[in-house]
């Protein structure tokens, strides 16, 4: 079975400051790993994924992952944070083939401070 | 988020009343999904609908009856719920073919059981 931990559960950092929020894995065969964000009151909203290919993959809003494979992380960072990007934020992972069943992470708090 | 609606936003159900959440993609996609979100705990994969048919059931109570009349409309029928059904539900859908896999939620419904 599949399983995600996300070991923070609150990250703050200053405006204009690097951000990292942690995500490890474990999933049978290859990965296919995902970045959401929450906002209040809202779903879930897709920011990035992991197929294949390059280990550095890019998103919305600035956001980008880099996938590790001998360290099973999926760290999302962003080089110069915004108050606006004070949310939750979901890590996922679903091993590839047919499976449809994501398993998400328990959250982190990102608040930006001013 | 317009891609994937639901209605209501909001719902207080007594636990005799019978209810039903609705959801609508608008994206062509080809799986639905519902999923609880309580706080301080990982989403919880509820029902997978793949062309239609019920192909996931992750051991929900009975008093949860999903219904996929046509790919684009999601419903989840409520009854005799317990307050501890209170929680976020949310809906998502993804395309199943190709190399996208990603899901697309909806702004979700908040349920109160009282």
């Amino acid at each position: 079975a599949q399983s995600v931990a996300q070991p923070e559960d609150q990250v703050n950092v200053a405006e204009g400051n690097p951000l990292t929020v942690k995500c490890t894995y474990s999933v049978s065969g290859n990965p296919y790993l995902f970045w959401y964000v929450q906002y209040p009151n809202r779903g879930l909203q897709f920011l990035l994924k992991y197929i294949t290919g390059d280990n550095l993959v890019k998103g919305s809003y600035g956001f980008e992952a880099e996938f590790n494979k001998s360290q099973t992380s999926f760290h999302l960072k962003k080089p110069s944070a915004l108050v606006s990007d004070s949310a939750l934020y979901f890590c996922a992972v679903r091993p590839s083939g047919s499976a449809r069943q994501l398993t998400f992470g328990s959250g982190t708090q990102l608040t930006v401070l001013p | 988020e317009t891609g994937v609606t639901q209605t209501p936003r909001h719902l207080v159900m007594g636990m005799t009343n019978k209810k039903s959440l609705k959801c609508e993609q608008h994206l062509g996609h080809n799986a639905m999904y519902w999923y609880k979100q309580s706080a301080k705990k990982p989403l919880e994969l509820m029902f997978v609908y793949s062309l239609e048919e019920r192909v996931e059931n992750n051991s929900v109570p009975s008093r949860f009856s999903p219904e996929c009349p046509n790919s684009s409309h999601l419903f989840l029928h409520l009854h005799t719920l317990q307050p501890e059904d209170s929680a976020l539900y949310l809906c998502a859908s993804s395309q199943e073919t190709g190399n996208t896999y990603e899901q697309y939620f909806g702004p979700g419904t908040r349920l109160t059981v009282t």
